[in-house]
Order: structure tokens, then C-alpha cells, then sequence
């Protein structure tokens, strides 16, 4: 079982160059999430989607853009990357929460380094 | 008050002990919680949904108390593979399924 796959893992980018991270789930999960973690501030959400084809802004979205063309896949595209963006990336994706508690399932990690 | 408030820690626990976590949440419309542990530079996991009832899996054992808007996760004769940061979790039913993460506690269990 794959689960949740998320491409590249590391990648070191200068300052303005562009790149985009790749998230893909095999579990037909409807929703799906990007988000970031930084020392001692937790998991924020930059943006999410609830289906194939839309897309909204979470906690933190500004300097990245995101798309949803297929259900299994989640695009997060930062266009003119800076230093503040040094982070690691998780994704995730889950079914619709109907009370019972769906799980959400998270990505290995992506670690990007901007200088 | 923040969404999801939990104690950063760290709490050092000796090998065997019994330790025990608290998490408030504010959203009173909140539907489903869950404790996930994170491994140092790890993905979080999900160790343990939190039903109404309380539920135990083993040595763990959540527990929901919706008066007070809290959950709590103990943990019983702890392992040193215990040793990771515990992120509590509290998911909203509605359009938007808002899922919250609070920041997490820091478990260091000393042999």
C-alpha cells in the first residue's frame, strides 16, 4: 500500500527559482491537504481540497498555489520561492469526516531549503 | 483561546512510569479527535482515535470530555520507544471539515 506519496523528499532551491511538490494518494480520499511544519510552531495548513478540481486557502497560503486537476493528486507550487519558505512539507488526505472519525493519512515529508 | 492548546512539554518520564497528556479545544462543534504521534523528523501517525465512550488500545487510553472541551491520552508503563511528540487533533463536521492540530507535547521517556 502506497498511501499518501509525496516527490521530491529534498530539494534546495536559490532564491526566486520556482518548484513544485508533488502529492499523490491511492486511497480515493476526497479531501486533501498541504501543510508546513517549523520548529515550535506546529503543523499549519497553507491549502486544501475537498474534490477534484477545487480548491481553498488555509492558514498560511500566501507565495503558493496549489491544483487539484485529478482526485489522486495534489499539486503545491511555490513560484518565486524565498528563504522564509525553508521548510518541511507535509501532505495528507482523508475521506469527508461523517462523525466517526476518519483518519487522515500523511505524506513522508518533503524538506526544502531556500537560500 | 487557541483552537487547540496542548502543554509543549518536554515531560521526562522515567522508563515504566505512567504519563499523562491533556489537550483543550475551543470549537464546540468539533466531531471527531484523535491523538497522532510524530517521530523526530518523521510523519505524524495516527496512534489512537478519542471516542465519547473512552477507548484503550493496549498501554494507551484516551479520553473525551465534552463539557469541559478536553481530551486526554495516558499512557501506562511507559517504553522508551514511547519517546516521541504527541499531537492532538480535533476535526469539525461541517462544510469547510476544518481539522486542527495543536502543536504538540514532547515525550522523552529516561531509562
Amino acid at each position: 500500500n502506497a498511501g499518501v506519496t509525496q516527490t521530491p523528499k529534498f530539494r534546495v532551491l536559490k532564491t526566486g527559482q520556482s518548484m513544485t511538490l508533488l502529492c499523490a494518494q491511492d486511497m480515493n480520499h476526497e479531501y486533501m491537504y498541504w501543510y508546513r511544519q517549523d520548529p515550535g510552531m506546529g503543523l499549519r495548513l497553507i491549502h486544501y481540497s475537498v474534490g477534484e478540481g477545487t480548491t481553498a486557502k488555509g492558514e498560511v497560503p500566501d507565495g503558493y498555489n496549489v491544483s487539484r486537476l485529478k482526485k489522486q493528486n495534489f499539486l503545491l507550487g511555490l513560484e518565486s520561492a524565498a528563504p522564509s519558505q525553508t521548510s518541511v512539507y507535509f501532505c495528507a488526505s482523508s475521506y469527508p469526516d461523517s462523525g466517526s472519525g476518519n483518519t487522515i493519512y500523511f505524506g513522508e515529508g518533503s524538506w526544502l531549503t531556500v537560500v | 483561546r487557541k483552537e487547540v492548546e496542548q502543554d509543549p512539554g518536554p515531560f521526562n518520564v522515567p522508563e515504566g512510569a505512567t504519563v499523562a497528556f491533556n489537550c483543550t479545544y475551543s470549537n464546540s462543534a468539533s466531531q471527531s479527535f484523535f491523538w497522532y504521534r510524530q517521530d523526530c523528523r518523521k510523519e505524524p501517525k495516527l496512534l489512537m482515535s478519542v471516542y465519547s465512550s473512552g477507548n484503550e488500545d493496549g498501554r494507551f487510553t484516551a479520553q473525551l470530555n465534552r463539557a469541559s472541551q478536553y481530551i486526554s491520552l495516558l499512557i501506562r508503563d511507559s517504553k522508551l520507544s514511547d519517546s516521541a511528540t504527541y499531537l492532538c487533533v480535533v476535526r469539525s463536521m461541517n462544510r469547510d471539515d476544518k481539522i486542527i492540530f495543536g502543536k504538540g507535547t514532547r515525550l522523552h521517556i529516561l531509562p
